[in-house]
């Protein structure tokens, strides 16, 4: 079945320390995206990518990094000049609508 | 700049009554909108959207949501509450017709059913 996945669910990370986040996709889109949700708040756009070796910054940009080297991956990098980390992470790809994968819980502890 | 506003953070009903969650926007021009559920620790799910076609939209699981110009709204429904609808549902709105995954999302509201 087409689908996004993303990897690992759950991820611990010390203060610090950069952390990389997996996201797949099997649905042949060209754009993908990456979103924040935090408790209580909608979702915010961190980067996005419209095709492969282009991607863009989105309202949230500041602390994070993003490659597209193919098509199926768009892998996001959380660094440690991200000053809050803690969140919920969705990746997407789009073709008329956006379809998400499952998520990434990222805990600084 | 264009922005969602969801009225109502948590919208209880019981089970079998009408289900409505209210969405309203601000756009300079004609938007795509959307409405997304979300079960707990899962990601978004896509119920329906509105591109301009007919106002009244039919979504998956029995909602629909009817766009109305004149008061910038973009209001959820569905007639009769199942326990399975209990889900976090945003609304979203995309002012780019090439780009309908760069979306402005609403601050989402809680749906309880109660038996």
């Amino acid at each position: 079945d087409g689908g996004i996945t993303q990897s690992p669910k759950y991820l611990f990370r010390k203060e610090g320390q950069n952390v990389t986040l997996s996201c797949e996709q099997n649905l042949n889109h060209d754009a993908m995206y990456w979103y924040r949700q935090d408790p209580g708040q909608g979702l915010r756009l961190i980067y996005y990518s419209q095709i492969v070796n282009d991607f863009q910054k989105g309202d949230i940009a500041e602390g994070y990094s993003v490659s597209r080297e193919k098509k199926e991956s768009f892998p996001l990098t959380v660094t440690s000049a991200q000053k809050n980390p803690t969140a919920f992470y969705l990746c997407a790809s789009s073709d008329r609508a956006l379809t998400f994968g499952s998520g990434t819980r990222l805990t600084v502890v | 700049a264009q922005s969602v506003t969801q009225l109502g953070s948590h919208v209880s009903v019981s089970e079998g009554a009408l289900v409505l969650l209210r969405c309203n926007y601000s756009s300079s021009v004609p938007p795509y909108l959307f409405w997304y559920v979300q079960y707990p620790n899962q990601g978004l799910q896509l119920l329906l959207k509105y591109t301009s076609a007919a106002t009244l939209v039919k979504g998956i699981n029995g909602f629909e949501a009817e766009f109305k110009k004149s008061e910038t709204s973009f209001h959820l429904t569905k007639p009769s509450a199942h326990m399975s609808d209990a889900a976090e549902y945003f609304c979203a709105v995309s002012l780019y017709s090439g780009n309908t995954g760069k979306l402005i999302f609403g601050q989402g509201t809680t749906l309880q059913v109660k038996p």
